[in-house]
């Protein structure tokens, strides 16, 4: 089956540290999104991001479709980034498009 | 904006019992889903819904699990007789078209005693 790969598992910064987050696929990268999730438990969604570079305060992101791979990019973290980031996509060729997700990166941001 | 809406947040139920998990769609959207999410783990889809039927099931989704959209507003699935290990994050998400994102809602919190 189709496997969607991220790294690190575990990432643990200080509070305003940079970072970057992979996300590999096993293949094409169709509609791919970028999800927060918080110490509740709540989906954030951050990105969708099929192709291309988009930017949202302190975070951005990047797809590049034809190598099968993006990158989330947190910059000066903050406390509140604290949590799992988990990427997700339909690929081609589903009967419907559900969401693949990777097993996610843990982030702890210390004070 | 516009947002997925999830009920309960919480539901504690005993093992055998029936549950069902409410979900209210964007209003302009055309597909369903529903996820789930063992503590710990990544988001697993467990069915898709599109008019009026479903299109898509996991391995997951067996003869316990069932959905509906009764009324044209909420989405429903429901869970004949629940087991210890259906405890999970349940999340409802919708979208427009197959090439659009998927809008998730807060999640239902299931706890099997």
């Amino acid at each position: 089956g189709i496997q969607v790969e991220q790294s690190p598992p575990d990432l643990i910064l200080q509070e305003g540290a940079n970072s970057t987050l992979r996300c590999n696929f096993s293949d094409s990268v169709n509609n791919l999104q970028w999800f927060h999730q918080n110490p509740w438990g709540q989906l954030i969604n951050l990105f969708y991001i099929p192709s291309g570079t988009k930017q949202n305060g302190r975070l951005s992101a990047t797809t590049v479709a034809t190598e099968r791979y993006s990158l989330l990019y947190i910059s000066s973290s903050q406390t509140t980034d604290s949590g799992v980031y988990f990427c997700a996509d339909n690929f081609y060729g589903g009967a419907t498009n559900k969401l693949i997700f990777g097993t996610g990166t843990l982030l702890a941001v210390q004070p | 904006e516009p947002e997925v809406t999830q009920t309960p947040s919480h539901q504690v139920t005993q093992m055998g019992q029936e549950v069902i998990l409410r979900c209210v769609p964007i209003s302009n959207h055309l597909y369903f889903y529903w996820y789930r999410q063992i503590l710990g783990q990544k988001v697993e889809f467990l069915v898709s819904f599109y008019n009026n039927e479903i299109s898509e099931k996991s391995e997951i989704f067996d003869d316990q699990f069932s959905v509906e959209r009764p009324d044209g507003s909420n989405f429903t699935l429901k869970i004949r007789s629940t087991k210890l290990e259906d405890s999970a994050m349940y999340f409802c998400a919708t979208t427009t078209g197959m090439n659009q994102p998927q809008h998730f809602g807060d999640g239902t919190r299931l706890s099997i005693l």
